[in-house]
């Protein structure tokens, strides 16, 4: 089945900085990938979903780039800022199973440096 | 906004025991989902459901059941706790296509001692 690779497992930078947050998968037949966000103590909430035709996603203080050819997601945190503390984990779309079944990464832990 | 409530948010369980955790969602999805969170795995996928009476088996499904008796809820059975299912349990609900995200509790924190 699908398998997926994040990284870094932990990320800190200062307030104002970007970072990258990279996800590999290993079925090429894969389409429809998310990006979701988990606050402390909290459920995981949709950042961002990334379709196999669109190659790159703008959100508020984010970009989402999709290269198909690599199997490679990135997520690029803009102007980092406290409220993008959290837990990012990247999530494929089973492509077998015509369901919303998903294969998540391990998660990469965000924050700022002091 | 889609809900979807766990109960308990907490438990603690004793070793050998048997653990319920209920899953609610009002949002009239198809599909609903048990993951469980530990440090240095992400989320792994213990059960899912299609619909009610139905229950598939995830990638990591030894030592839990599931019961879809309905289409708002969802439940995950530990028949016998052991310490190894000490974890962060989430609940999630979806729509029936691969392109359609997920909506998920707040997660229940279970101890087993």
């Amino acid at each position: 089945g699908e398998q997926v690779e994040q990284r870094p497992p932990h990320l800190s930078v200062r307030e104002g900085d970007s970072a990258v947050i990279i996800c590999t998968y290993t079925d090429p037949n894969s389409y429809y990938f998310f990006w979701y966000k988990q606050e402390p103590g909290a459920g995981l909430q949709l950042l961002m979903k990334v379709f196999s035709s669109t190659e790159i996603n703008e959100g508020q203080g984010f970009t989402v780039l999709l290269n198909k050819k690599d199997k490679q997601l990135s997520l690029n945190l803009t102007a980092a800022h406290p409220g993008d503390s959290a837990v990012y984990f990247c999530a494929v779309s089973d492509p077998g199973t015509g369901s919303n079944r998903l294969t998540f990464g391990k998660g990469t832990k965000f924050s700022l440096i002091p | 906004e889609a809900a979807v409530t766990q109960s308990p948010r907490n438990k603690v369980a004793v070793t050998g025991g048997k653990v319920t955790l209920s899953c609610n969602q009002t949002n009239n999805h198809n599909n609903m989902y048990w993951y469980r969170q530990d440090t240095g795995h992400g989320l792994r996928l213990i059960h899912y459901s299609y619909g009610a009476g139905s229950t598939e088996k995830g990638d990591i499904p030894d030592g839990y059941k599931a019961s879809r008796p309905s289409q708002e809820n969802f439940s995950l059975i530990l028949e016998l706790a052991t310490p190894s299912q000490t974890s962060v349990y989430f609940c999630a609900s979806g729509g029936s296509f691969s392109n359609e995200r997920l909506f998920f509790g707040h997660g229940t924190k279970l101890s087993v001692l």
